[in-house]
């Protein structure tokens, strides 16, 4: 299985601040990353696809980077609203896998 | 609009049986794969498996295999997991999401609301 590591577990920022989330794939996994936002209480939603695309009506503060074994996740300016969960999951092998996840909290 | 809607979720005794069912509407359901993912109290995400967009391929994690059992009804647009021999481990929200391909390749595109699933005696 391909495991995927985030980091940091969790973090405090402030409003518009630059957040960076890591996440480490076990083996090669090319651009066959995706990042999802979970809110509390809320189902999950997909942000950035395939490493580095923006899902339609996400807002361009939100950017991926990287390939191969290693990613990461941006929120160029921080907002209120951005107070989540954030995960990244990999497609290129069965089963599929999650990061254990970042808590985003304002500081 | 594009929506998922979970249902089945409830209260089961260690060993017992349980079908969660979601249904689909706004998009064409027999194009994609579809999957389950579950989130146990105060954890992460865990993918539980999969099906192809015309149910010929199905895919489970190592925890669930053996015990659940995934299908879908086209006809029906609705995406069902059938679980067997339930666990208190396996208290959790379930949710549906639609595969962005027809298989397990790509993204969770879109996502329902979760039903909880506790397993107690």
């Amino acid at each position: 299985d391909v495991q995927m590591t985030q980091s940091p577990s969790s973090l405090s920022a402030s409003v518009g601040d630059r957040v960076t989330i890591t996440c480490q794939a076990s083996q090669d996994i090319s651009d066959y990353l995706n990042w999802y936002q979970q809110k509390p209480g809320k189902a999950p939603k997909l942000l950035i696809y395939d490493a580095s695309n923006l899902e339609t009506g996400v807002p361009s503060r939100f950017s991926g980077s990287g390939s191969g074994t290693d990613f990461t996740f941006t929120i160029s300016s921080l907002q209120s609203e951005d107070i989540a969960t954030y995960y990244c999951q990999q497609y290129d092998n069965l089963p599929l896998t999650f990061g254990g996840g970042t808590k985003v909290e304002i500081k | 609009q594009v929506q998922l809607v979970e249902s089945g979720g409830g209260v089961v005794q260690p060993g017992r049986s349980l079908r969660l069912s979601c249904a689909a509407s706004g998009f064409t359901f027999r194009s994609y794969g579809m999957h389950w993912v579950r989130q146990a109290p105060g954890k992460g995400l865990e993918w539980v498996a999969v099906i192809s967009y015309d149910g010929s391929n199905k895919y489970y994690a190592d925890s669930v295999k053996g015990r659940f059992t995934i299908s879908r009804d086209n006809s029906k647009n609705t995406l069902y997991l059938q679980m067997n021999s339930l666990r208190a481990e396996d208290t959790a929200v379930y949710y549906c999401a639609k595969g962005s391909g027809s298989y397990y390749l790509g993204a969770f595109d879109i996502w329902g609301q979760g039903t909880m699933v506790t397993v107690s005696s």
